[in-house]
Order: structure tokens, then sequence, then C-alpha cells
């Protein structure tokens, strides 16, 4: 079945380093692509997308390239803030039928000032 | 324009209570999804409905469990006997009928004591 793959975390930075969140994925097809955020106590909020081979999902200076021949899809920031601090989801939805979501375990992110 | 809402957003339970979540999706999405994230895991996908009907539901377990998405009204996720291995957050997403993307609650946390 799909599966998806996330660097364990807690992912300790100083603000303004540069960020990079690994995640694999094991899928039929050419399944779509999220970054999901999870803030302290809330929900998911949908970060970026990708759809295809080789494109790129960007929001809030975050960046995620959908690379097929790797089957990966690494979560990049170039200078984190503290405000960045937060649960990171990678996720997948099959190609074909409905769009139910595959999650990864999750990555803590913690920025220190 | 009100984002996916659920309710209680905490709701604590004696072993052998029912326990009932609310989801009211976005307006204009008829297709709500519930995922279950268990303490240090990710999202597990539960039960997939749309208006009046039951899509998928193989990540539910068999027992005790139970969804509805009436015509009327927000889609309901019941627990019947609960135990405490089902204390976990729950979380209700909604889509639209055409796309993939996903829009998540503030989700339910459930306590059974």
């Amino acid at each position: 079945g799909d599966s998806v793959t996330q660097m364990e975390g807690p992912v300790t930075l100083s603000e303004e380093a540069f960020l990079t969140i690994n995640c694999t994925y094991t899928a039929t097809g050419y399944p779509s692509l999220f970054w999901y955020v999870q803030y302290p106590g809330e929900g998911l909020q949908l970060l970026l997308k990708a759809t295809k081979a080789d494109d790129k999902g960007s929001n809030k200076g975050f960046e995620a390239t959908y690379r097929k021949e790797t089957t990966s899809f690494h979560l990049e920031k170039g200078s984190v803030q503290v405000s960045d601090s937060a649960v990171y989801f990678c996720a997948l939805s099959a190609s074909s039928g409905y769009s139910t979501l595959t999650f990864g375990k999750g990555t803590m992110l913690l920025v220190s000032p | 324009n009100a984002g996916v809402m659920q309710n209680p957003r905490h709701l604590v339970r004696r072993r052998g209570q029912e326990a009932r979540l609310r989801c009211s999706p976005m307006k204009g999405h008829s297709h709500v999804y519930w995922y279950r994230q268990l303490p240090e895991e990710g999202l597990k996908f539960m039960v997939y409905l749309q208006k009046e009907n039951i899509i998928d539901e193989s990540g539910m377990p068999k027992e005790r469990f139970s969804a509805e998405f009436p015509k009327e009204g927000p889609s309901i996720l019941r627990i019947q006997q609960v135990v405490r291995g089902d204390s976990a957050a729950y979380f209700c997403a909604s889509s639209p009928p055409s796309g993939n993307e996903q829009y998540f609650g503030p989700g339910t946390r459930l306590t059974v004591t």
C-alpha cells in the first residue's frame, strides 16, 4: 500500500537557519503530494502541494519539489523564524479515485531566537 | 467564509460511555473525511463520506465505531463503549466535489478515563 516516510524530529534550529525536512513516499501511479503544518493545539493547515513530477509547490517561503525519480518531496526554507515552530506532515493522495490522504508521522520543528 | 468546524474541541468520557464527535464541512463542500491522530503518530484515515453515503470505511474499526453524514446537519463520528485506547485527537476534513485539497477542522481531543 501507499506510505510516506519523514525524517524524525525534533529538528532544532536557530532563527534564520536553513531548513530541510526530508520526505519520501511509496505509491503506485502518480500521486499528489502535500505538506501540512500543525501548530500546537490546532488542526492541520495546507502549506503547499504538487500534483505532478517536477512541480514545485511554494508558500510563505517554504518550497518542495516533486521528484519522481527519487520518490521524494523534501520541504525547504531558506531562513526560518521562531513562528515556524510547529509539526510538519508530508502526505500523499492516490492518483486514481478519491483523495484519501496518507500521512507521514510528522516532524517537529523548534526554532529558537 | 467559515472553515471546517468541529465540536466539541475537548471531550472527556469514562470507559463504557459513548462519544459523539461533530463536523460541519466548509460551505460548498460535500465530501467529509475523518482521521485519528494517536500521540506521537501521524494521522490515520478512518472513513470517507459524501452526503448520506459512506464511500470508504476501510480505516474504521469494525466494532463500536460508526459514522454518518446526513442530508441535513453535520457529520457525526460515534464511538460506543469507549476504551482508553480510543483517547486521541479526531480530525475532520472536507473537500469540494472536484479537486483533491482537504481542509481540516481544529479537531476533537477525546480523553477516556
